[in-house]
């Protein structure tokens, strides 16, 4: 069975800051896609990274990167130089390949400091 | 550019009344899914279907009902609500097919059950 792991309930971060929010995941599935989500206070989700299983480098998206270690099946988002508006819930999620089931972590809760 | 659209986005029921929450996406995706999500439990996966006909369990399926209506929509049915429903439903939609694509999400459906 999938299973997605994110073991930081909340993060305290100094604005311009570097952050790192952890994702580990289990799966059987050979192929997968791992995505990070962002929810602010407002309720939407918005789509921030992915990386796929066999892509060779970490993704980045501008001020994000996803540091993917396959081995250790951990795929952490790196945010540099936080801002105020960084502030929100950060989810993981994972997609097999095998079926179309996209499961969740319990996410993190990030605060930027002024 | 509407995207997924979710009706309605509040609703107060009282325990034991049945109520469908609607959704339906503009992007032609082939699968849609349906998530509740509650404080420090993320979002957790209620169904989804992968095609027009088909649905399949997600994580917590007890006390709720799907249909694939067509390929636009994907509803959700309480037949008799009770209070451990009460969440916030968000329905979502992607290709099928790829284990790359993101989901898109709707704005959500707050629900209190009294």
């Amino acid at each position: 069975a999938q299973k997605i792991t994110q073991t930081q309930p909340g993060m305290f971060v100094q604005e311009k800051e570097a952050v790192t929010l952890d994702c580990t995941y289990d799966t059987s599935d050979p192929s997968y896609g791992l995505f990070w989500y962002k929810q602010p206070s407002s309720g939407e989700m918005i789509f921030l990274i992915y990386q796929g299983s066999y892509d060779q480098q970490n993704a980045t998206e501008g001020r994000y990167s996803l540091n993917f270690q396959k081995a250790r099946k951990s795929a952490n988002l790196v945010i540099s130089a936080s801002q105020l508006g960084d502030s929100a819930m950060y989810f993981c999620a994972m997609r097999g390949r095998r079926d179309d089931k996209i499961i969740f972590g319990k996410g993190t809760r990030l605060h930027i400091l002024p | 550019n509407a995207g997924v659209t979710q009706t309605p986005k509040f609703q107060v029921l009282k325990t034991g009344q049945s109520m469908t929450l609607q959704c339906a996406q503009d992007m032609n995706h082939n699968s849609m899914y349906w998530y509740r999500q509650d404080p420090g439990m993320g979002l957790r996966l209620i169904y989804y279907s992968a095609s027009e006909g088909t649905t399949d369990k997600g994580e917590v399926p007890n006390g709720y009902n799907v249909s694939r209506l067509n390929k636009r929509e994907f509803s959700l049915r309480l037949e008799s609500a009770a209070p451990s429903q009460t969440s916030v439903y968000f329905c979502a939609s992607s290709e099928v097919g790829t284990a790359y694509q993101p989901q898109h999400f709707g704005d959500g459906t707050r629900l209190s059950i009294l």
